[in-house]
């Protein structure tokens, strides 16, 4: 089973930033917590991942709260190619590496 | 170019038989991994091989075996298809190990259905 929890769906208005969050309060210091999203009969694309400092690449950021139990993924600009599935995962040197239910993020014109 | 390439995309077989799905990476990556996703949508590890050598193999019945002939394929066999064994099943690929923080990149998945 996933180690994570994510709210089942959320909406998010075209060009507005989407905050996508995770719970993860069973994370050991060793997990890294990767994001990842799958696009309708689509294989999952990496999107970020951290282990405990905040971060941000040219697709989202990622910020990690101090305890490491959350974290939440930003999109800055949502577009309609953003609606898909997000997985929050916490990987434990590869094992259990569980892509759970996800967040499905709906993008709204 | 297609990055991690899987065939076949759709395959469609009676319980009982063996039938296999072949992965191609063109990445120059060393780990290869094959995911199981089910009709819930949990996506979850199978294998992972590293320069040809099983790295992770979680709890996976006998019945599938992954076969790595080289660093860019790994193809995974499966013997007396069950019903169960029907979902879509992913191959990936990355730079690094999952355990050191790797990246994965994913093939467009093979839907498996056993009637």
């Amino acid at each position: 089973d996933a180690k994570t929890t994510q709210p089942p769906s959320m909406d998010c208005a075209e060009g507005r930033a989407a905050n996508l969050p995770c719970n993860h309060s069973t994370i050991s210091g060793n997990e890294y917590v990767y994001w990842y999203r799958q696009i309708h009969s689509q294989g999952p694309q990496y999107i970020i991942h951290g282990l405990k400092n905040n971060e941000t690449n040219e697709m989202a950021s990622l910020i990690i709260t101090e305890d490491r139990k959350s974290s939440t993924l930003i999109l800055p600009h949502a577009t309609l190619r953003d609606t898909a599935v997000y997985y929050c995962i916490v990987s434990n040197y590869g094992q259990n590496f569980v892509f759970g239910p996800g967040t499905r993020l709906s993008v709204l014109p | 170019d297609t990055a991690v390439s899987q065939t076949p995309k759709y395959l469609v077989t009676q319980m009982g038989n063996d039938k296999s799905i072949k992965c191609e990476q063109n990445l120059g990556h060393d780990t290869m991994y094959w995911y199981k996703q089910d009709s819930k949508k949990f996506l979850k590890i199978m294998f992972s091989y590293n320069n040809k050598e099983l790295i992770i193999n979680e709890t996976v019945p006998n019945r599938f075996s992954p076969k790595s002939p080289d660093k860019a394929h790994l193809n995974l066999h499966i013997n007396s298809l069950e019903l169960g064994d029907s979902a879509v099943y992913f191959c990936a690929s990355s730079l690094r190990q999952v355990l050191q923080g790797g990246e994965q990149f994913f093939g467009p998945g093979t839907r498996l259905t056993v009637l």
